[in-house]
Formats: structure tokens, C-alpha cells, sequence
């Protein structure tokens, strides 16, 4: 499976749109890219996932380049309860395990 | 939707005691899930792959005889820590994979227990 870079940490203002940056420049034609989240002390809770085109769920947004080397999460009105650590995760759809990187350490400022 | 319940949601035991997790999915059958382990400040480690009626997948370090998966129904998949030590005081954490359409495809993603942490005195 593609490594993927995240930055370490980030803040956001309560209310405004998070944006979450991912980097997997060396993603396969197959491979998927998921998005997680884990509250401090909780399981990981599942956001997003796409391949090419854009998504957009409940929850969130995801945009993928042209080129599908990166991605990008957006929270469009950020709340405190969205202060989380995000997990970008790049897995081919026949792929097995989900490995986890060190993700982003969003916090949500009031 | 999907739900993943995981027991005991924490667990203080002596030292050589053996324990056990429980992870069960509860509306919807996993023929895989995955067992994770979370030390503080850091990120989830894969432990091992459990499959429904066959031998569990280890990652390479975990010890297979210090942690005991069984993987007996479509259900429920549990995770035995044997003669546990401080060391192994640890946060684990299960997960169950399902299918999840979206945007015209399918894709397999996890759903996860709240996690179970376990202390060793």
C-alpha cells in the first residue's frame, strides 16, 4: 500500500472549514484513499473514502487531485468535537489491512 | 448503521494473569477483523488479521502465543493476552471490515470498537 505524509499538527477556528492535507504521490490506479479519526481515548471512527472523483458525505468532503497524488479532507464548519487526530490512509480495494501513519492532530479552537 | 461493540472497555489485572477482549460485531457479519494496539502519544499498530474459522494473520513481532485470536463465528472475534505483564498494559483496540458503497463503488472499510484498555500490575 502507498505511504501517505500528513502534517503533524493543525489548528482550525471553531466554525470555519478545516482543511486536511495528504500526500500519497506513489497511490496505484486501484488503491483507495480513506479517511479516519480518532477522539482522544476512543476507536477510530470512519469519515470518507474515495478513489478518483470528489465525495462528499455527511461528515465531510473529500477532494482528490487529477493526479490522485494527493487528497485533501474539509470539516466545512469545524466544531470542538471535531478536535481529533485524522488518519489518511491510502489501501488497494483487494488490499487487506488497514495501516495506520501518525496522522494530524487537528485542533478546534473556540 | 454499523456497530462494533468491544468488552471489556478496560481491564486492571496482576501480573501472569491471562485476559480476554471480546469484539463483536453486531448488525452485520465480518468474516475479517483486525485487532490494533495503542500506546499513549502514539498511533494504532496492527497486531493481527482474524478470519472466521481459520488461524489468524500475525504481524511480523507480535508473538502469536502471547496473543491468542479466536475467530469462531461471523460475529465475534476475541483476543486472549497470556501471562500478561506491565509491558502489555497497552490500549486494544478491534475492528471489523465491511462492505461500504459510495459514490457509485464499493470498498471494504473498517468499523471499530470504542477499544479496551488494559492495565498490568
Amino acid at each position: 500500500d502507498a505511504k501517505t505524509t500528513q502534517p503533524t499538527s493543525m489548528d482550525c477556528a471553531e466554525g470555519r472549514a478545516a482543511n486536511l492535507p495528504c500526500n500519497h504521490s506513489t497511490i496505484s490506479g486501484n488503491e483507495y484513499v480513506y479517511w479516519y479519526r480518532q477522539i482522544h481515548s476512543q476507536g477510530p471512527q470512519y469519515i470518507i473514502h474515495g478513489l478518483k472523483n470528489n465525495e462528499t458525505n455527511e461528515m465531510a468532503s473529500l477532494i482528490i487531485t487529477e493526479d490522485r497524488k494527493s487528497s485533501t479532507l474539509i470539516l466545512p464548519h469545524a466544531t470542538l468535537r471535531d478536535t481529533a487526530v485524522y488518519y489518511c490512509i491510502v489501501r488497494a480495494s483487494t488490499g487487506n489491512q488497514f495501516y495506520f501513519g501518525t496522522g494530524t492532530s487537528l485542533t478546534v479552537i473556540p | 448503521g454499523a456497530v462494533v461493540s468491544q468488552h471489556p472497555s478496560w481491564v486492571i489485572c496482576k501480573s501472569g494473569t491471562s485476559v480476554k477482549i471480546e469484539c463483536r460485531s453486531l448488525d452485520f457479519q465480518a468474516t475479517t477483523m483486525f485487532w490494533y494496539r495503542q500506546f499513549p502519544k502514539q498511533s494504532l499498530m496492527l497486531m493481527a488479521t482474524s478470519n472466521e474459522g481459520s488461524k489468524a494473520t500475525y504481524e511480523q513481532g507480535v508473538e502469536k502465543d502471547k496473543f491468542l485470536i479466536n475467530h469462531a463465528s461471523l460475529t465475534l472475534s476475541t483476543l486472549t493476552v497470556t501471562s500478561a505483564h506491565p509491558e502489555d498494559s497497552s490500549f486494544y483496540i478491534c475492528s471489523a471490515r465491511r462492505l461500504a458503497g459510495g459514490g457509485g463503488f464499493g470498498a471494504n472499510v473498517l468499523t471499530f470498537g470504542a477499544g479496551s484498555r488494559l492495565t498490568v500490575l
